[in-house]
């Protein structure tokens, strides 16, 4: 089945910095790739995605990009802001999601 | 408009009860799944329903584990003799169908004392 791994765990950076979170999968069926902002206490929060077809996509300050030949996707968020700070998940999907171990993001001002 | 709603919030029970964990969906999403999440891990995977039905039960760790979703809207998680194990936090997330955006609930936090 597909196995996720993602890095690093912990991620601090100065605001205003940028903050780039990496995964690989292993499955190349898998053709769906989100990623996942989860603060304390709440469920994950969708924030960016991107399908097999397409190599890289940008919303605002986030952007993701994804290397199927490499079978490694990452996170790249721009101008980082305190708010910014949460644990951020990246998945594989075929159908279900297979989910990342997770990175902490801290943003200090 | 109304995101995935789940209740409760929190669940505290003794071992070897039975509990009922409850997924209401947004509204119009015929996929529906639930997945479990364990102190500082990433959701897993427990069962999906496109519509109705339960389309792959693969990630139900064993047959204590029950879920139905009657009428294609609302699911409700059933974990008959709960052990200490069981307790994590249980999420319920919903697409417009299974290769679409999923959305995630707010998560029910279940504690087996």
């Amino acid at each position: 089945g597909e196995n996720v791994e993602q890095h690093p765990s912990t991620l601090s950076v100065q605001e205003g910095d940028s903050a780039v979170i990496k995964c690989t999968y292993s499955d190349s069926a898998s053709n769906y790739f989100p990623w996942y902002k989860q603060e304390l206490g709440k469920g994950p929060q969708l924030i960016i995605d991107i399908r097999s077809n397409v190599g890289e996509k940008k919303d605002q300050r986030i952007a993701v990009t994804l290397n199927k030949t490499a079978k490694h996707f990452s996170l790249h968020i721009t101008e980082t802001q305190p708010e910014d700070s949460a644990v951020y998940f990246c998945a594989a999907s075929g159908t279900e999601l297979i989910f990342g171990t997770g990175t902490r993001l801290q943003v200090f001002p | 408009g109304a995101g995935v709603s789940q209740t409760p919030s929190n669940k505290v029970t003794e071992k070897g009860k039975y509990v009922e964990l409850r997924c209401d969906p947004i509204s119009g999403h015929t996929a529906l799944y639930w997945y479990r999440q364990s102190l500082g891990q990433g959701p897993e995977f427990l069962i999906y329903f496109q519509g109705t039905g339960a389309a792959d039960d693969s990630g139900l760790p064993n047959d204590r584990f029950f879920a139905v979703r009657p009428e294609g809207s609302v699911s409700t998680l059933k974990i008959q003799r709960t052990e200490r194990g069981d307790s994590a936090v249980y999420l319920c997330a919903s697409s417009f169908g299974t290769s679409y955006e999923q959305y995630f609930g707010p998560g029910t936090r279940l504690t087996v004392t």
